[in-house]
């Protein structure tokens, strides 16, 4: 079965920072692009940005461009999202999402679970 | 940022029938607009691809058409499944971007 399977909940306090994690299995991990989508909370859909698995070429949408870094680690499939000091706007659900293989253009057909990070003093 | 309009923000609906939703681009995107249905607590689940693919396992009353920057999805027969959130989605060009949802009610 192809799966993303990601990180528990999170609690942080502002400026904390904080990695959450993407596993793929059941497909090629690194023939294929993962996304990560922000949801706020009651809100809708928001592209965070995109990489590729094979070689990590990244694009961010400029609205999260240096508030968070992309990284994936192909050797254990899995894909990363890192704030190195969270504000409390940054709660929100994040998902990660496949994309295509070799393009992006085709939409995100698998989807994790979501997690949860919720930044509060 | 390419900008997504999408129409009606919700709607009502009864089982049976049969509902249009809309999206706007705000330039030209080619075929490359996805929809998308999340149910509350749930991930979003891909139902279109290409403006009018339809993506694996997804049932059949559930299509997509494309004119020029006016793309549309429909359900033929509404299901009690099928009340849950839709979104648009661009895929042509970086930062890809979402409709704002329509949230589609039982009447």
């Amino acid at each position: 079965e192809v799966q993303l399977v990601q990180s528990g909940a999170e609690v942080k306090k502002p400026r904390e920072s904080l990695r959450i994690s993407c596993k793929g299995s059941g497909y090629s991990f690194s023939s294929y692009w993962i996304a990560w989508v922000r949801q706020l909370p009651g809100k809708g859909l928001e592209w965070m940005g995109i990489i590729y698995a094979g070689d990590s070429e990244t694009r961010y949408s400029p609205s999260f461009q240096g508030q968070v870094t992309m990284s994936v680690d192909k050797s254990i499939n899995t894909a990363y999202l890192r704030w190195y000091s969270l504000r409390t706007s940054d709660t929100a659900m994040y998902y990660c999402a496949r994309g295509g293989t070799g393009t992006t253009h085709y939409g995100m057909d698998v989807w994790g679970q979501g997690t949860t990070v919720i930044v509060s003093s | 940022d390419i900008q997504m309009t999408q129409s009606p923000s919700s709607l009502s609906a009864s089982v049976g029938d049969r509902v249009t939703i809309t999206c706007r681009a705000s330039q030209s995107i080619s075929n490359y607009l996805n929809w998308y249905q999340q149910k509350p607590g749930r991930a979003p689940k891909l139902l279109i691809y290409a403006a009018s693919s339809l993506q694996s396992g997804v049932p059949s009353r559930f299509s997509g058409s494309a004119s020029e920057t006016d793309f549309t999805l429909t359900i033929s027969s509404l299901q009690p499944e099928d009340f849950a959130t839709y979104y648009c989605q661009q895929s042509y060009s970086s930062p890809q971007t979402f409709g704002q949802g329509t949230k589609l009610e039982i009447q």
